[in-house]
């Protein structure tokens, strides 16, 4: 069963909507950042990524923005569609590692249609 | 391109078994894989760093003993869970990094669901 503390935070949306997924991050000295989106019974699926050298990057259809001030770092992703529901999680690179992702804890996005 | 494969992608092994898990890059040279294990509605977590021909890094609280990692080649790495115990089931995911590629850029294989009866 279930341990308190293990829910992952949910969105729920609805088709055609924007979502906005956050993220905080724990690594001051991380000097790149990544989405990841995973869907059940599979591995992560990069989404986009982004330096530390800057607040904000388009891709298709998502955005992602970093607030270093505040080691925030959000997704948005525009006309949110039902093949877009999944568990979406950030990552950060420590400065000077080989490159090793340290994961956040993942939001489940539920989109209705 | 850039495909990571795994195989097993699902197995059950009884308590005290030993249980192989394979990491291929299809298409690319990976001189670094990771292994990750992820419990149910939880995250992935950083199991140890791979690198060609040498032995691999492990994170803090990992038993290299009991999770047997091998980076014979530079597209291939095995997870060989040894002494499986019901606390061992997880889904396992590799990534591999291309050597041609900046530091940052793993790709994912699509994970081995492991569970011990």
């Amino acid at each position: 069963g279930e341990s308190v503390g293990l829910h992952l935070p949910t969105l729920s949306v609805q088709e055609g909507d924007n979502s906005i997924i956050n993220c905080a991050y724990s690594n001051s000295a991380s000097d790149y950042f990544i989405w990841y989106k995973q869907e059940s019974g599979k591995g992560p699926q990069f989404i986009i990524d982004i330096r530390s050298n800057m607040d904000k990057r388009q891709g298709q259809r998502v955005t992602v923005l970093l607030n270093k001030t505040v080691k925030h770092l959000s997704l948005q992703i525009a006309a949110t569609q039902p093949g877009d529901s999944a568990v979406y999680f950030c990552a950060e690179t420590p400065g000077g590692s080989q490159g090793n992702l340290i994961f956040g804890k993942g939001t489940k996005l539920s989109v209705k249609p | 391109g850039a495909v990571v494969s795994q195989h097993p992608s699902w197995v059950i092994c009884k308590s005290g078994t030993s249980v192989k898990i394979e990491c291929r890059s299809l298409d690319f040279q990976a001189t670094t894989m990771f292994w990750y294990r992820q419990f149910p509605k939880q995250s992935l977590m950083l199991m140890a760093t791979s690198n060609e021909g040498s032995k691999a890094t492990y994170e803090q609280g990992v038993e290299k003993d009991k999770f047997l990692i091998n980076h014979a080649s530079l597209t291939l790495s095995t997870l060989t869970v040894t002494s499986a115990h019901p606390e061992d089931s997880s889904f396992y995911i590799c990534s591999a990094r291309d050597r041609g590629l900046a530091i940052y850029e793993q790709y994912f294989g699509p994970g081995t669901r492991l569970t011990v009866t």
